[in-house]
């Protein structure tokens, strides 16, 4: 079992749609937890950390359940600029900073 | 955010010859740098993490011989590929992180190599 692991994709939305991306981690003793967005052929980029208590910035929301090992990310009115592959990222017990194989939207005019 | 510099960002070399990668953390000093290797299409995978003056842990299946990693100091760490081969062509990540802190990683710009 991979240590965190997301949605396959790709989702396919319209404009406006409301997106959630959901990934789940295996180990227990993970300390800190983030969503990162990449666009084609260039770096990760921090969108947001993943706090117990749900986060949101803007049109995006995030959420962590420590019971279920469960992490979410929830994208309201949807841009084309939205369009990337968003990837779960998971401090575990240690010094790892492990990815999930990431999940790739294409927001649609 | 903090910055991490990462070069070349681009290069092509012939197989059979080496390829060093550079990753600098700007304006912190990381106490771990972690290298990625992304295929096309494909997720970020972990090859390594490197601890400031000490030897890097290598995942399963990454050939330590293969990709020499040094982190002399806590503002650089370094990747060689020796005896590139087509297959090593990839585009390689560096990461650097201040550890035991829960913070995010921070990222380099990449490297695309390829191996002609």
């Amino acid at each position: 079992r991979k240590e965190v692991e997301q949605d396959p994709g790709p989702f396919n939305v319209p404009e406006g749609a409301t997106v959630a991306f959901n990934c789940t981690y295996s180990n227990s003793a993970s300390q800190s937890f983030f969503w990162y967005r990449q666009d084609c052929r260039k770096e990760p980029k921090l969108l947001m950390s993943v706090y117990s208590s749900g986060n949101e910035d803007g049109r995006f929301t995030a959420q962590l359940n420590r019971a279920s090992q469960y992490i979410s990310l929830l994208i309201r009115d949807s841009k084309l600029s939205d369009s990337a592959t968003y990837l779960c990222v998971v401090n575990s017990g240690g010094f790892k900073t492990i990815f999930g194989a990431g999940t790739r939207l294409f927001v649609k005019a | 955010g903090a910055v991490v510099s990462q070069h070349p960002s681009r290069v092509i070399c012939k197989s059979g010859t080496s390829v060093k990668i550079e990753c600098r953390s700007l304006d912190f000093q990381a106490t771990t740098m972690f290298w990625y290797r992304q295929f096309p299409k494909q997720s970020l995978m972990l090859m390594a993490t490197s601890n400031e003056g000490s030897k890097a842990t290598y995942e399963q299946g990454v050939e330590k011989d293969k990709f020499l990693i040094n982190h002399a100091s806590l503002t650089l760490s370094t990747l060689t590929v020796t005896s590139a081969h087509p297959e090593d062509s990839s585009f390689y990540i560096c990461s650097a992180r201040v550890v035991p802190q829960n913070t995010e990683a921070f990222f380099g710009q990449g490297t695309r190599l390829t191996v002609v």
